[in-house]
């Protein structure tokens, strides 16, 4: 696509309730990258992948938090067992592998859990 | 430590004054990049200007330029002859190393930038 996609745009769930985020990257795009960002703060790094390979996840706060890239595409962000503390933006962004310039990121999800 | 600071958590500035964006940076790596977003209200994150560790000049990108003082770790954003609509959060980031394999971003916790009329 032109840009990248996530969805949902808005998220509320109740504590206790798994949720996934999806990312649709920029066709061609082969790094995606996930953020969150508190309000007022700056995104916080969370994992990316090259194609399919996770290559670095050292950013999840948690093992509730887990994101997969099955056919280096399409990502999927999956929060386990939501507590009221992950409420925040989550953002997708891809690049071309060692891009030196900008990432392009995407819309965002905004996650409220309850 | 904190790997990126930008310690101006707000500016207001003049409509067509110029206006720098302080941002420092830590980093032991001889090989990085550094990278200004801007956020406006709207939430989208906007890419603006990249510098390169071994990059001799200033980038720029027509009204913006950056400041790079690298025995000082500072990479400063200038915006000449501000806008309206250049009002925004602004966020300075890093990327450590410069090769395939090193891709993440850190960024500050980011300047809001207010242009009154």
């Amino acid at each position: 696509g032109a840009g990248v996609s996530q969805s949902p745009r808005y998220k509320v769930t109740k504590r206790g309730q798994d949720v996934a985020l999806r990312c649709d990257p920029i066709s061609g795009h082969v790094s995606l990258y996930w953020y969150r960002q508190a309000l007022g703060q700056g995104p916080e790094f969370l994992t990316y992948f090259n194609y399919e390979a996770q290559q670095d996840k050292s950013g999840l706060p948690n093992d509730r938090f887990s994101a997969e890239r099955p056919e280096g595409s399409i990502s999927t962000l999956t929060i386990q067992r939501t507590e009221q503390r992950d409420s925040a933006m989550y953002r997708c962004a891809s690049s071309l592998m060692g891009q030196g310039g900008g990432y392009t990121f995407g819309s965002g999800t905004r996650l409220t859990v309850v | 430590a904190q790997k990126i600071t930008q310690t101006q958590p707000g500016m207001f500035v003049q409509e067509k004054e110029a206006v720098t964006l302080d941002c420092t940076y830590d980093t032991s790596d001889q090989s990085y990049g550094l990278f200004w977003y801007k956020q406006p209200s709207s939430g989208e994150m906007i890419f603006l200007i990249y510098q390169g560790s071994y990059d001799e000049q200033n980038a720029t990108e027509g009204r913006y330029s950056l400041n790079f003082q690298k025995a000082r770790k500072s990479a400063n954003l200038v915006i000449s002859a501000s806008q309206l609509g250049d009002s925004a959060m602004y966020f300075c980031a890093m990327r450590e190393g410069l090769d395939q394999g090193a891709q993440k971003l850190v960024f500050g916790q980011g300047t809001r930038l207010t242009i009154n009329p």
